[in-house]
């Protein structure tokens, strides 16, 4: 089956300080692979996605690349705001937008 | 993008009775539905799909008669959870597409329901 894998949190940084949230995943078939985010009483929202290998998704910041070989799709941002403190959830398809599976979530909380 | 919103926000029941989330699509039209509940320390766990019209489609190990799902128009979906016991607390959530099934249209989420049966 389906399934990603990545750190619960909650994960705690200093303003201007370099994110990594790691996510690794197992799927049958080809997966497209994605980000979501969750800002407080807000639903999850698309921050990005990469739909084969090698590709490097990125918005508002963030990026991630898709790497087949460690099964793996790391976020990061070079310097976060308090404004990026939210739930962030890892997720693949093999089904495009559909069906998607995601990992546990990972709260992230910046302080000033 | 486009809002889905979703009520209530957080409810309490009592063992035994029956709770109803709704999910709307505000600012277009959604023929694909989809419902999430995720347990704690766990994933995010697709439950249902629900196509305009038509009957829900479940995932594997999710009742059917125990979370009934009406898609009754292009903008309401409604998840009930029938008969609620302490261990259906949980977090669902909905999302919705403009697509029926297809695999490139997006789909946009709520903001979820945090449901404790007590």
């Amino acid at each position: 089956g389906n399934s990603v894998t990545q750190m619960e949190g909650p994960v705690t940084l200093s303003e201007e300080a370099f994110l990594t949230i790691n996510c690794t995943y197992t799927a049958t078939g080809y997966p497209s692979l994605f980000w979501y985010v969750q800002y407080p009483g807000e639903g999850l929202q698309l921050l990005l996605k990469a739909t084969k290998a090698d590709d490097k998704g990125s918005n508002k910041g963030f990026e991630a690349t898709y790497r087949k070989e460690t099964t793996s799709f790391h976020l990061e941002k070079g310097s976060v705001q308090v404004s990026d403190s939210a739930v962030y959830f890892c997720a693949l398809s093999v089904r495009g937008y559909q069906k998607v599976t995601f990992g546990i979530g990972t709260k992230l909380q910046v302080i000033p | 993008g486009a809002v889905v919103s979703q009520h209530p926000s957080w409810v309490i029941c009592k063992s035994g009775t029956s709770v109803k989330i709704e999910c709307r699509s505000l600012d277009f039209q959604a023929t694909t539905m989809f419902w999430y509940r995720q347990f704690p320390k766990q994933s995010l766990m697709l439950m249902a799909t629900s196509n305009e019209g038509s009957k829900a489609t479940y995932e594997q190990g999710v009742e059917k008669d125990k979370f009934l799902i009406n898609h009754a128009s292009l903008t309401l979906s409604t998840l009930t959870v029938t008969s609620a016991h302490p261990e259906d607390s949980s977090f669902y959530i909905c999302s919705a597409s403009t697509g029926f099934g297809l695999m490139n249209t997006e789909a946009f989420f709520g903001q979820g329901t945090r449901l404790t049966v007590v």
